[in-house]
């Protein structure tokens, strides 16, 4: 069975940088073919892909936010961290992590989503 | 960015009905369309990957169709349990942009 959850903090203030980790099960970093991302839900709204690390270590970030996001994984933990930078309440989404596969690419399993605040 | 274009924003059927739901690409994106289904509260479910490949679990009454800029997102026969919001997203190039979504309504 496949499983990923995110963890992190739900608010933060404007300013601060947002870090969240994304714990699965059930399939490994290391093989071919399969990366881990990171896609953010506003209230109300349409997902927005965020950024993706691969097995291979190969990274793809949004490139209207690349300066602000940066995404590192620990196969041996099977951990996947997501940092996102100078946090501003418009960023105020549900954030999900995801598996991506290939052959075509595509988001076959989510995590439930944190919900993340920024206030003062 | 590539921008994804659904339509209607809405959609309404009975039960049993056939709906069809599309969702255009601003420029070519080959077959790398998904379409996703969201209940209220959960996570987006991959329903079709690669425009036309039925993903593992998901019921055969689910279709996709498309190439290139256009794709159809077709139901039958509808279900109750269909109720959702259905995004369509682009894998071609980066960000792997959403489309804005359809509710459907039975």
């Amino acid at each position: 069975q496949i499983t990923l959850k995110e963890s992190g903090p739900t608010l933060v203030k404007p300013t601060q940088t947002l870090t969240l980790t994304c714990t699965f099960s059930g399939f490994s970093l290391s093989t071919t073919g399969v990366g881990v991302g990171w896609i953010r839900q506003p209230p109300r709204k349409a997902p927005e892909w965020l950024t993706v690390i691969y097995w291979n270590d190969d990274k793809k970030h949004s490139p209207s936010l690349k300066t602000r996001l940066a995404i590192t994984k620990d196969t041996s933990k099977n951990q996947v961290v997501f940092t996102m930078s100078q946090m501003d309440p418009v960023d105020t989404a549900t954030y999900f992590c995801a598996r991506h596969m290939f052959g075509p690419e595509y988001l076959d399993q989510w995590g439930q989503g944190i919900p993340v605040t920024v206030s003062s | 960015d590539i921008q994804m274009t659904q339509t209607p924003t809405s959609l309404s059927g009975s039960v049993g009905a056939t709906v069809t739901f599309t969702c255009r690409a601003s420029e070519s994106v080959g077959h790398n369309l998904n379409w996703y289904q969201q209940k209220p509260g959960k996570a987006p479910k991959v329903l079709i990957y690669g425009a036309s490949r039925l993903q593992s679990g998901v019921p055969s009454r689910f279709s996709g169709r498309g190439s290139g800029a256009f794709f159809t997102l077709t139901i039958s026969p509808l279900q109750f349990e269909d109720v959702a919001t259905y995004y369509c997203q682009q894998t071609s190039s980066v960000p792997y942009t959403f489309g804005q979504g359809t509710d459907l309504e039975i």
